[in-house]
């Protein structure tokens, strides 16, 4: 079946770093793909998608790919910051025998100062 | 951007009673809502998709009647946990897609419940 696979976490870097969150799926079909963020006691907000292969998502600085060749869609920040601390969730959705969206385990991101 | 509000936002309640959980869109129609329970520290796993005026599709292992979920209309829909205990303690998300645009999907800022 359909599946999101992320780099475990937690990942630590200091302000300033660069970011790199590792995702890759498996689906059958063209699935979109996602990521979203949720911060400490809140719900999931949407980060940036791409729907089709080589579409490249970007918002607030952060950018993802989707690699239809190497089935990946990482995410990567140039210079974070400490306000970037939070869970990163990929996703994918197909709809694929009804609308479905697969999420990655999450990876939980510290930024130090 | 699309909105989606849950209420309350958390709340804290005794064994045995029930509790009703609501998720709205404010500022579309959604033809689809989805809820989701999180785990501390884990992912969203999807309980239920409701369509508007139709019974819920509910995911292998989820109790329907434990979990009610109505769907009265396009911005609407409710989940009623019956008779909670304690192993329902969870954060539950409810999201929904916005009508004609189905790859998307809005997420509300999720009820923390806990059964004491």
């Amino acid at each position: 079946g359909d599946s999101v696979t992320q780099m475990e976490g937690p990942v630590t870097l200091s302000e300033e770093a660069f970011l790199t969150i590792n995702c890759t799926y498996t689906a059958t079909g063209y699935p979109s793909l996602f990521w979203y963020v949720q911060y400490p006691g809140e719900g999931l907000q949407l980060l940036l998608k791409a729907t089709k292969a080589d579409d490249k998502g970007s918002n607030k600085g952060f950018e993802a790919t989707y690699r239809k060749e190497t089935t990946s869609f990482h995410l990567e920040k140039g210079s974070v910051q400490v306000s970037d601390s939070a869970v990163y969730f990929c996703a994918l959705t197909t709809n694929t025998g009804g609308f479905k969206t697969i999420f990655g385990a999450g990876t939980r991101l510290f930024v130090k100062a | 951007g699309a909105v989606v509000s849950q209420h309350p936002s958390w709340v804290i309640c005794k064994s045995g009673t029930s509790v009703k959980i609501e998720c709205r869109s404010l500022d579309f129609q959604a033809t689809t809502m989805f809820w989701y329970r999180q785990f501390p520290k884990q992912s969203l796993m999807l309980m239920a998709t409701s369509n508007e005026g139709s019974k819920a599709t509910y995911e292998q292992g989820v109790e329907k009647d434990k979990f009610l979920i109505n769907h009265a209309s396009l911005t609407l829909s409710t989940l009623t946990v019956t008779s909670a205990h304690p192993e329902d303690s969870s954060f539950y998300i409810c999201s929904a897609n916005e009508r004609g645009f189905t790859d998307t999907q809005y997420f509300g800022p999720g009820t923390r419940l806990t059964v004491l």
